[in-house]
């Protein structure tokens, strides 16, 4: 069964370090998606993908970078973190299809210390 | 822009209770609307969706129903269950990305909480 992955599930790190989070999907969907959750403010748009090569900012990117060298993979890297940016990620992906129903996947939490 | 406005939570209810949990939105174009829940530790998964005026989503005893003359989607069902606590997002798509990909707009999220 076609599926979405995240890893890890569960980080914790640093003030300052560069942390990646890894996001692989096997619906083949052109489309990914990187959010953001946190308590009072739902799900926000960090970085998104139309395709291969493709890359997006969303509404909340600042410190955030992804790059999508194949279909499957849209790894999301914090450049430097900052505790502001403890949160559970979670990725999503869609075939760009007319109702663009959205996969997500089952989330890291990530504690920046 | 596009916005969707959803009830604040947490909605607490006793098993076999009727829940209702509104959902309006704003649109520039004619989108598609969805009901996303989210179980405790997980990610979100589609409940239900709907892509044009009049028409009913409907999955594991929920409904609702796009109307577009008052912009609203709201969730119903007519008898809850504890395995329903989770938090429900109301969602739009609106094509107007390049190909008519699109950006999805989520609510803020409900919390349901059912007690035995």
């Amino acid at each position: 069964d076609a599926e979405i992955t995240q890893s890890p599930r569960h980080k914790i790190t640093e003030t300052g370090r560069q942390v990646t989070l890894a996001c692989h999907q096997t619906w083949n969907h052109n489309n990914m998606f990187w959010y953001r959750q946190d308590l009072g403010h739902g799900l926000r748009l960090i970085h998104y993908s139309y395709g291969v090569h493709d890359t997006n900012k969303g509404e909340v990117s600042d410190g955030y970078s992804v790059s999508r060298s194949n279909t499957e993979d849209l790894p999301l890297t914090l450049e430097s973190a900052a505790s502001s940016q403890t949160s559970v990620y979670f990725c999503a992906s869609s075939d760009g299809a007319v109702l663009d129903t959205q996969y997500f996947g089952p989330g890291t939490r990530l504690t920046v210390l | 822009g596009d916005s969707v406005t959803q009830m604040e939570g947490p909605v607490t209810l006793s098993e076999e209770a009727c829940l209702t949990i509104n959902c309006t939105y704003t649109a520039t174009g004619y989108p598609s609307l969805f009901w996303y829940v989210q179980y405790p530790g997980e990610g979100l998964q589609l409940l239900l969706k709907a892509t044009k005026a009049d028409d009913k989503g409907s999955n594991k005893g929920f409904e609702a129903t796009y109307r577009k003359e008052t912009t609203s989607f709201h969730l119903e069902k007519g008898s809850v269950q504890v395995s329903d606590s989770a938090v429900y997002f109301c969602a739009l798509s609106d094509s107007r990305g390049v190909g008519g990909s699109y950006i999805p707009t989520f609510g803020r999220g409900t919390s349901l909480i059912v007690h035995p």
